[in-house]
């Protein structure tokens, strides 16, 4: 079965640096997540999109943004990297807000 | 959400079930029990969810009770694959998407001794 895709695996960025994840979700899911999990921490909750337009929003850096695509695809933009956003970042889908997917994650190394 | 609790660790022998526990003793009436559990740095994945009957699926069973303030989730013959740390999430059902996040806490590790 087709899971959900994150591209990068695993990313590298000096700090200040910009870094842009994406994240493809399950065809015909039209609701995708996006959290962070820090060093020995539990996954953290920060948006939400459902057809395209953002349904919740948590902890979420202002530096951070994202958005869902046309074909459902969404992207997380991350700018002025900090030390502190060295995690691994999951994308999950989800058909209208039921049980989440998840992605194998991006590990995000700021050096 | 509702806050859950669950012991911070657990270990059972390989073929044994696992009975893991979950207090959420401040669920509202339309809040489910979702678990997902986590193996080392991988996604998060779903295992089963249910609002007040018991349910059962190919990886668990799902036992509720009555006053839904506390459940357990059984894996029926633990595999040293079974391994990883076990979320129980209450969570409300949503039409809109407010709420439909996912709230982790601390879970519990479970550890397949062989």
């Amino acid at each position: 079965a087709a899971g959900v895709i994150q591209s990068p695996r695993h990313l590298i960025k000096e700090k200040r640096e910009t870094a842009t994840l994406k994240c493809y979700p399950i065809p015909r899911h039209d609701t995708v997540y996006w959290y962070q999990q820090g060093p020995g921490q539990d996954p953290q909750f920060l948006i939400s999109f459902y057809e395209k337009m953002q349904s919740d929003k948590g902890s979420i850096p202002d530096r951070f943004s994202a958005q869902q695509f046309s074909d459902y695809h969404s992207e997380l933009n991350m700018s002025s990297l900090e030390l502190g956003d060295s995690a691994l970042y999951f994308c999950a889908s989800s058909p209208k807000f039921s049980e989440q997917f998840f992605g194998p994650g991006t590990r995000l190394t700021v050096l | 959400d509702a806050k859950t609790t669950q012991p911070t660790s657990m270990d059972c022998a390989e073929g044994r079930a696992a009975n893991l526990p979950c207090n959420h003793s401040t669920i509202s009436g339309n809040e489910y029990v979702y678990w997902y559990r986590q193996i080392h740095s991988q996604g998060p994945q779903y295992i089963i969810h249910g609002l007040k009957n018991n349910e059962t699926n190919e990886m668990a069973s799902l036992i509720i009770t009555e006053d839904r303030k506390s459940s357990t989730l059984i894996l029926p013959h633990a595999t040293l694959r079974d391994t990883a740390v076990y979320y129980c999430i209450v969570r409300a059902s949503s039409d809109t998407g407010a709420n439909s996040k996912l709230t982790f806490g601390k879970g519990i590790t479970l550890s397949v001794r062989p």
